[in-house]
């Protein structure tokens, strides 16, 4: 599996544009890029997937320049409950048994 | 359609004793998988299967066993509780199919050994 890198830790104030960006140098080409985030004492859950380009959803913008080595999370306007782990993993449908989570980022949205 | 559910959400065992963390899912989800999280830090996975009667090893097995007798079912037992042992447990599932996988958690079961 590619490895991922993020920032351990991300401060934002409310209301403003979080991008949180993802190094994943050894991307297979069948490898999608999938974000979680976790709140404290819940399980990850599914924020966005994405193989290339631009993909938005009702919660986030995931961007993926051509070459695929790295990966953007954008999240439009955060609010204090967007306080959360993120994390970033690279994987394709033969991996699905090795879903691998580094140590994520930090989000902290102050008001 | 509850999604998957974990149980017991707490407990707290004695040095030496075995426990079973009880996961169902009722997506028909071929693919289960158990992590362990300790405080601050991410997920890591300790077993994993892709089916009924198939159990593999994540990154940290040892005083973990596994077995899927069922599609919809995959227990974690320790089999001699340890303080290291002291963690919260999340179980995962997923479809085996065309294009990336997504996972499903529990809610999370949280492990005290003393």
């Amino acid at each position: 599996l590619a490895k991922t890198t993020q920032p351990i830790s991300m401060d934002s104030y409310e209301g403003q544009e979080v991008n949180i960006t993802c190094s994943h140098n050894n991307i297979a080409t069948n490898d999608y890029i999938t974000w979680y985030q976790q709140f404290p004492s819940q399980g990850p859950r599914f924020i966005i997937q994405g193989y290339k380009t631009k993909v938005t959803n009702e919660v986030a913008s995931l961007f993926i320049p051509a070459d695929r080595k790295s990966s953007t999370l954008s999240l439009p306007r955060v609010s204090l409950s967007d306080t959360a782990v993120y994390y970033c993993l690279v994987g394709a449908e033969n991996y699905g048994q090795n879903f691998v989570f580094g140590p994520g980022t930090r989000l902290s949205v102050l008001p | 359609n509850a999604g998957v559910t974990q149980t017991p959400k707490f407990q707290v065992l004695k040095t030496g004793q075995s426990m079973t963390l009880q996961c169902a899912q009722d997506m028909n989800h071929e693919y289960m998988s158990w992590y362990r999280q300790d405080p601050g830090m991410g997920l890591r996975l300790i077993h994993y299967s892709v089916g009924a009667g198939i159990t593999d090893q994540g990154e940290v097995p040892n005083g973990y066993n596994v077995s899927r007798s069922t599609t919809e079912d995959f227990p974690l037992r320790l089999l001699s509780a340890a303080p290291s042992q002291t963690s919260v447990y999340f179980c995962a599932s997923s479809h085996l199919e065309a294009g990336a996988n997504v996972l499903t958690f529990g809610a999370g079961s949280r492990l005290t050994v003393l």
